[in-house]
């Protein structure tokens, strides 16, 4: 079946710091993949999605590129803030019919202190 | 804007008995709505996708068993029965489905069990 992997559950950074969070996925299909971050208290919220291969996909200094060899859509941003400070997680969207199913990592949890 | 109100927001569920959620639709243009499971490890977990007026789905999982109802184009619900372990449930709407389209969540309905 399909699934979405992250490798890291949690990550410590300072402001000003670059961020990775690797995902990998695994699929019968091709997918489109999606990052969602999510805040205490808070339902997630899409941050941005790639459809196809070496697509990028970004939004407030967040982004990440569709690699269809590698299977992965490993999320990065040059310089963190204090803000970004949340659950992230990486998720896939396969194609069924009468379904709109997004299947999710198992979130990373990202610290940054000021 | 807010595309999706839920209610309540949370509830304390003593054992054994089951509780009613609702989820209303703020703008028709996101038609397609979904229904996730949150556990208490913070692992997202689709449930159902109801496209239409009078679709009805059941499932049993791990820690509870789903009673989902589309009721009208712009009403979800979720029934949640015998359920031992808290979660949270979210309700989604998307403007179709795959992955051309991202879904939006609502703010969620915390349950504790008594």
């Amino acid at each position: 079946g399909d699934s979405v992997t992250q490798t890291e559950g949690q990550v410590a950074l300072s402001e000003e710091d670059f961020l990775t969070i690797h995902c990998n996925y695994s699929a019968s299909g091709y997918p489109a993949l999606f990052w969602y971050v999510q805040y205490p208290g808070e339902g997630p919220q899409f941050l941005f999605r790639a459809s196809r291969d070496k697509e990028k996909g970004s939004s407030r200094g967040f982004e990440a590129t569709y690699n269809k060899e590698a299977t992965s859509f490993h999320l990065q941003k040059a310089s963190v803030q204090e803000s970004d400070s949340a659950v992230y997680y990486c998720a896939l969207s396969d194609r069924r019919p009468n379904y709109n199913v997004l299947y999710f990592g198992s979130g990373t949890k990202l610290t940054v202190e000021p | 804007v807010t595309l999706l109100e839920q209610n309540p927001r949370w509830r304390l569920v003593p054992r054994g008995q089951a509780v009613n959620l609702r989820c209303i639709l703020k703008n028709s243009q996101y038609p397609w709505m979904s229904w996730y499971q949150q556990d208490l490890q913070k692992q997202l977990q689709w449930l159902f996708t109801l496209r239409s007026p009078g679709d009805k789905e059941v499932k049993s999982l791990p820690g509870a068993d789903y009673l989902a109802t589309r009721v009208t184009d712009t009403e979800l619900r979720l029934q949640v029965a015998n359920m031992s372990q808290g979660r949270t449930l979210y309700c989604t709407c998307s403007a179709g489905n795959w992955g051309t389209y991202e879904q939006y969540f609502g703010p969620g309905t915390r349950l504790t069990v008594l």
